[in-house]
């Protein structure tokens, strides 16, 4: 099963790109990396998923180095509502399972 | 409005006293699941379902139990709870075991 290491915590400006980094050295061939956010007592919500490259959509984007062993979410231009947990996702469809392990997260406080 | 419901939200109960967290999806999805969320551990998947009829375990699936004998229900179920069991409860679902998944707005178990 890949696991996944992120920093726990990360403290930002307003309207400063964020970078959260994602270790997972045991990613499998088909395994996709997603991002989740979640704000105190709410259930994640999903941002962003990859394969290989770079992804972007409306809120983040999404970059993974060639060798797959890492991830990195970005957030352009972070506001006050950016404050959250951010969980780093790899599945584990090896076997015909669907295991996840979402890991610890980081907490992203944004400041005024 | 596509979603994952939940209920109770909120649930006191005391050691041995059997209960029912219901989860509900109106998005057709096949894959269920149910995950714990604790202070520093993160989110811990507790058993998971490919189908109607098809379920597994997770990472934590000990003192639970599951079913899922339609595709929009998956109830998990606390046959004798103990303290240990107090946590933050999540269903979710998604399309064939992606990792897109969709959480519901949470069970806080409160088990004394």
């Amino acid at each position: 099963l890949a696991k996944t290491t992120q920093p726990i915590s990360m403290d930002s400006y307003e309207g400063q790109e964020v970078n959260i980094t994602c270790s997972h050295n045991n990613i499998a061939t088909n395994d996709y990396i997603t991002w989740y956010q979640q704000f105190p007592s709410q259930g994640p919500r999903f941002i962003i998923q990859g394969y290989k490259t770079k992804v972007t959509n409306e809120v983040a984007s999404l970059f993974i180095p060639a060798d797959r062993k890492s991830s990195t979410l970005s957030l352009p231009r972070v506001s006050l509502s950016d404050t959250a947990v951010y969980y780093c996702l790899v599945g584990d469809r090896t076997s015909g399972t669907y295991k996840y392990i979402f890991g610890t997260g980081t907490r992203l406080k944004v400041l005024a | 409005e596509a979603q994952v419901t939940q209920n109770p939200r909120y649930l006191i109960t005391v050691t041995g006293k059997k209960l029912t967290v219901t989860c509900s999806q109106n998005m057709n999805h096949e894959y269920m699941s149910w995950y714990r969320q604790d202070p520093g551990l993160g989110l811990r998947q507790i058993y998971y379902s490919m189908n109607v009829e098809v379920t597994d375990k997770g990472d934590v699936p000990e003192g639970y139990k599951v079913s899922r004998k339609e595709k929009r229900n998956f109830p998990l179920i606390l046959e004798s709870p103990s303290p240990n069991q107090t946590s933050l409860y999540f269903c979710a679902s998604s399309w064939g075991g992606e990792e897109t998944q969709y959480f519901g707005p949470g069970t806080r178990l409160l088990v004394l």
